[in-house]
């Protein structure tokens, strides 16, 4: 049973560009969250999809944008990349509104230079 | 609106000794509670939660959690610490009528052998 997985692992973009990244939800997951994690600090809520329709947003600006698949599946978008946005992000799947814990994929590694 | 706040930015015990690290929280309903860890460059992984019902809640790799309601507290504990638990652990916290998780900004365990 795969878990959830992200991709890619590593990216690097410059100042002002786009940035897509991609997330598989654990099978038997419908919900997918994307978290922002800077170095040193915890995960920050971006948002949260659920059935291909975004639910709840953290304090993140409209550059991040999010899209969810009729298979589940999620994309994370940032435009106009600035400096700070350099960080971990991770992808979190669970299954609809019940008390499960979410699962967290391996992150991926945004750098901008 | 919800926080977590974890005390010791580092814990550091020796091999075979109790390892306890601290959570406090705060939401603005009833709780769920989570502990994950983090080893370097990888995502989160679960260790255990609090939903409801008794207090001690027991996990995985020999970790357990007491909620204390009155004190606001979920501290993380193991009887007998291993080299291989030095990482980096996060509490996390969700309101039962919110969507998103709120993370602590973590704490480094290290163990010495």
């Amino acid at each position: 049973d795969a878990g959830v997985t992200q991709s890619p692992t590593h990216l690097i973009k410059t100042r002002g560009q786009q940035v897509t990244l991609r997330c598989s939800p654990k099978s038997g997951h419908d919900t997918v969250s994307w978290y922002q994690q800077a170095l040193g600090q915890g995960p920050q809520f971006i948002f949260q999809y659920y059935e291909e329709e975004e639910r709840q947003r953290g304090n993140f600006p409209d550059r991040f944008s999010g899209h969810q698949f009729p298979n589940y599946s999620s994309e994370l978008n940032v435009n106009a990349l600035l400096l700070g946005d350099s960080a971990l992000y991770l992808c979190a799947s669970s299954f609809r509104d019940t008390n499960t814990e979410a699962f967290f994929g391996q992150g991926t590694r945004l750098t901008v230079v | 609106a919800q926080s977590v706040a974890q005390p010791e930015d580092q814990v550091n015990v020796a091999e075979g000794n109790p390892l306890t690290v601290k959570c406090t929280y705060s939401v603005s309903g009833n709780p769920y509670l989570f502990w994950y860890v983090q080893y370097p460059n990888r995502g989160l992984q679960f260790l255990l939660k609090y939903i409801t019902g008794d207090n001690l809640v027991k996990g995985s790799y020999g970790f357990e959690a007491e909620f204390n309601k009155s004190q606001t507290s979920f501290h993380l504990k193991k009887p007998s610490a291993l080299v291989s638990d030095s990482a980096l652990y996060f509490c996390a916290v969700r309101d039962i009528w919110d969507y998103k998780l709120s993370f602590g900004a973590g704490t480094t365990v290290t163990v010495r052998a």
